[in-house]
């Protein structure tokens, strides 16, 4: 039972304009998501987090939506560069309120960012 | 400035030998986790090691299984009588802030059971 879904496998696009990377969820009491971003061969680097009580958070070039109706969050680079070109994973701490590093990673979605 | 430090980054074993993993977390992180990444699937958390303590082990496998974070060294993972379904990258993590999921990720350690 997934509780974080990210169904799109792969995302191509071109350097310059936007990308959007989408996440689904099934619990309703998640209340704080995280996106990672992970390179080849190398482990995943925190990227950017929003609480259940915000529905935006913007870092630099990374924005990420959160739709909680819809049980969606959406990460947007822009512009998109070939250094973004990496696999995008989504998650949430299993544990709302306590402790949080038993995230839930979604499967990832692999972001290449063409010239 | 060193990060999480993982070794060995590849190791191969034969079937029913011993793997043994080892984490050395950020300088001054006294939470060490450790996940689990099959090919093609997303990281599954595995175990939450403080000093000396397991505090979360809800995905740990039962048996073969098990980790420690002593008092002094690094934080290890053993996995005992290994088989062809443990090949995968075990990640480990550190973070000096319980209530956060912002976690600081090794390079990995990329087992391959022949």
């Amino acid at each position: 039972d997934q509780q974080v879904k990210q169904n799109s496998p792969s995302l191509s696009v071109q350097e310059g304009r936007i990308s959007i990377l989408n996440c689904d969820y099934t619990n309703s009491m998640f209340d704080y998501f995280l996106w990672y971003k992970k390179y080849p061969a190398e482990g995943p680097t925190f990227l950017i987090s929003i609480s259940s009580i915000k529905d935006k958070n913007e870092d630099g070039r990374f924005t990420v939506f959160l739709n909680k109706s819809a049980k969606h969050l959406s990460l947007h680079i822009v512009p998109s560069q070939p250094g973004d070109s990496a696999v995008y994973f989504c998650a949430a701490p299993k544990d709302y309120g306590g402790s949080q590093g038993n995230l839930i990673f979604g499967k990832g979605t692999k972001l290449s960012v063409k010239p | 400035n060193a990060g999480v430090m993982q070794n060995p980054r590849h190791l191969v074993r034969r079937r029913g030998q011993e793997a043994r993993l080892r984490c050395s977390p950020v300088k001054g992180h006294s939470h060490v986790y450790w996940y689990r990444q099959l090919p093609e699937e997303g990281l599954k958390f595995m175990v939450y090691l403080q000093k000396e303590n397991i505090i979360d082990e809800s995905g740990m496998p039962k048996e073969r299984f098990s980790a420690e974070f002593p008092k002094e060294g690094p934080s290890i993972l053993r996995i005992q009588q290994v088989v062809r379904g443990d090949s995968a990258a075990y990640f480990c993590a550190s973070g000096d802030k319980p209530n956060t999921g912002e976690l600081f990720f090794g390079e990995g350690s990329r087992l391959t059971v022949l």
